[in-house]
């Protein structure tokens, strides 16, 4: 079942803040997430694994709440190369082809 | 970190002919890759998981006639999209993890844009 992110779209101005979240309704095993620019593959932000995690990508983090099933990515001070879609892509415990399943995206615009 | 190489990465055919497209990884030996479709400002969705030496699974609703997949070796998988047609188009990403690393990222092959005219 694929996750749901929120919001779908977000525009910033530059050194604003952010959050995207991701909920399932399945119970996880993990969260990556993923930054797409358009025309480009997604490339890879962090992972996070149940346990309630939090890490961190210069000024890119993220927590994940494993009761709740719900991850957030938090973007602070953002830049204008922040500008992408983002995916959060969930792993469902129990899961054993380490597939993954994606959310629609949230789409941010950082302007200046 | 590791490398995932996709060819081509754009390829325009004529409706009714096949198209191949290549997913190695350059760096490591993959005996599992993930073939994703993305329909424009759409997510990623995932058509099929390719194992080394097996069948490939697929996910409900792939042909898995029309969606030929081959994954001969530790560092190739193939795509192959069989008499195409115009809904075919769309941008199709390949994937591809370490083995025995449980938790770590999935690589990302470039993408391959595909224009059925």
């Amino acid at each position: 079942q694929q996750p749901v992110q929120s919001p779908q779209a977000v525009i910033l101005r530059e050194g604003e803040d952010a959050v995207i979240n991701c909920s399932s309704s399945k119970a996880l095993y993990s969260v990556h997430w993923y930054r797409q620019k358009h025309g480009e593959a997604p490339v890879f932000l962090m992972i996070l694994l149940k346990g309630g995690e939090q890490k961190g990508h210069e000024k890119i983090s993220a927590s994940f709440n494993e009761k709740k099933q719900q991850s957030s990515l938090y973007l602070t001070a953002s830049q204008l190369s922040y500008s992408g879609t983002y995916f959060c892509g969930t792993r469902s415990s129990g899961a054993g082809s380490y597939q993954l399943t994606f959310g629609k995206g949230t789409k941010l615009s950082v302007i200046p | 970190g590791a490398v995932v190489s996709q060819h081509p990465s754009r390829v325009i055919c004529k409706s009714g002919t096949s198209v191949k497209i290549e997913c190695r990884s350059l760096d490591f030996q993959a005996t599992t890759m993930f073939w994703y479709r993305q329909f424009p400002k759409q997510s990623l969705m995932l058509m099929a998981t390719s194992n080394e030496g097996s069948k490939a699974t697929y996910e409900q609703g792939v042909e898995k006639d029309k969606f030929l997949i081959n994954h001969a070796s530790l560092t190739l998988s193939t795509l192959t999209v069989t008499s195409a047609h115009p809904e075919d188009s769309s941008f199709y990403i390949c994937s591809a993890r370490s083995p025995g690393q449980k938790n770590t990222e999935a690589f990302f092959g470039q993408g391959t844009r595909l224009t059925v005219v």
